[in-house]
């Protein structure tokens, strides 16, 4: 199995600040990785597909990049809104897995 | 708009069934791979099984493999995952979801519905 690791596991920020969490894999995944935004109670958001493709009506503030086995996740301008979980999802190989989640809190 | 709803979820005893439901719409589900990842209580998520377009093809999670099994109806548009031999460890929140085109990322998902297994 692709074992997918996320760092940190908890970031504490304030609105304004930029936000980066790191993605790797334990092996190659091309580009084929997702990452989804979760809030409490709620599903799961996808953000982005093949590491870096924002999906429609994602706010222009994520992006997302990187390739093989490291990626990356940046909210360039924390809001209100992105305090939540984030997690990246590998769809190279099954099983499909996730990452363990980054939590996103209030400094 | 594109909806998935679940149901079926409860509270089950160790070594029990239950099956789950999920109904499609707003999009034909027959041309879509689907499927469904779990979150425990307080944890992350897990995919456990997915099935092709015509459900054909079937894919799962070896921890609930021989145990689990997904089908379709695409005349009802709808999902199923049958759950038999329940464990403690199967408690969590069910989602659905479809696989955006040829690639099993989740682009729309459901609400969920919460399986309990206790005695």
């Amino acid at each position: 199995d692709i074992q997918m690791t996320q760092s940190p596991s908890t970031l504490s920020a304030s609105v304004g600040d930029r936000v980066t969490i790191t993605c790797r894999a334990s092996q190659s995944l091309s580009s084929r990785l997702a990452w989804y935004q979760q809030t409490p109670g709620k599903a799961p958001k996808l953000l982005i597909s093949e590491a870096s493709t924002l999906q429609s009506g994602v706010p222009s503030r994520f992006s997302g990049s990187g390739s093989g086995t490291e990626f990356t996740l940046t909210i360039s301008s924390l809001q209100p809104d992105d305090f939540a979980t984030y997690y990246c999802q590998q769809y190279t190989r099954y099983p499909y897995t996730f990452g363990p989640g980054t939590k996103v809190d209030v400094k | 708009e594109v909806q998935l709803v679940e149901s079926g979820g409860g509270l089950v005893q160790p070594g029990g069934s239950l099956r789950l439901a999920c109904a499609a719409s707003g999009f034909t589900s027959s041309s879509y791979w689907m499927t469904w990842v779990r979150q425990a209580p307080g944890k992350g998520l897990e995919w456990v099984a997915n099935i092709k377009r015509d459900g054909s093809e079937k894919n799962y999670v070896d921890s609930v493999k021989g145990r689990f099994t997904m089908s379709r109806d695409n005349a009802k548009n709808s999902l199923y995952l049958q759950m038999s031999s329940l464990r403690a460890e199967d408690t969590a929140v069910y989602y659905c979801a479809r696989c955006a085109g040829n690639s099993c990322y989740f682009d729309y998902w459901g609400q969920g519905t919460l399986v309990t297994v206790s005695s």
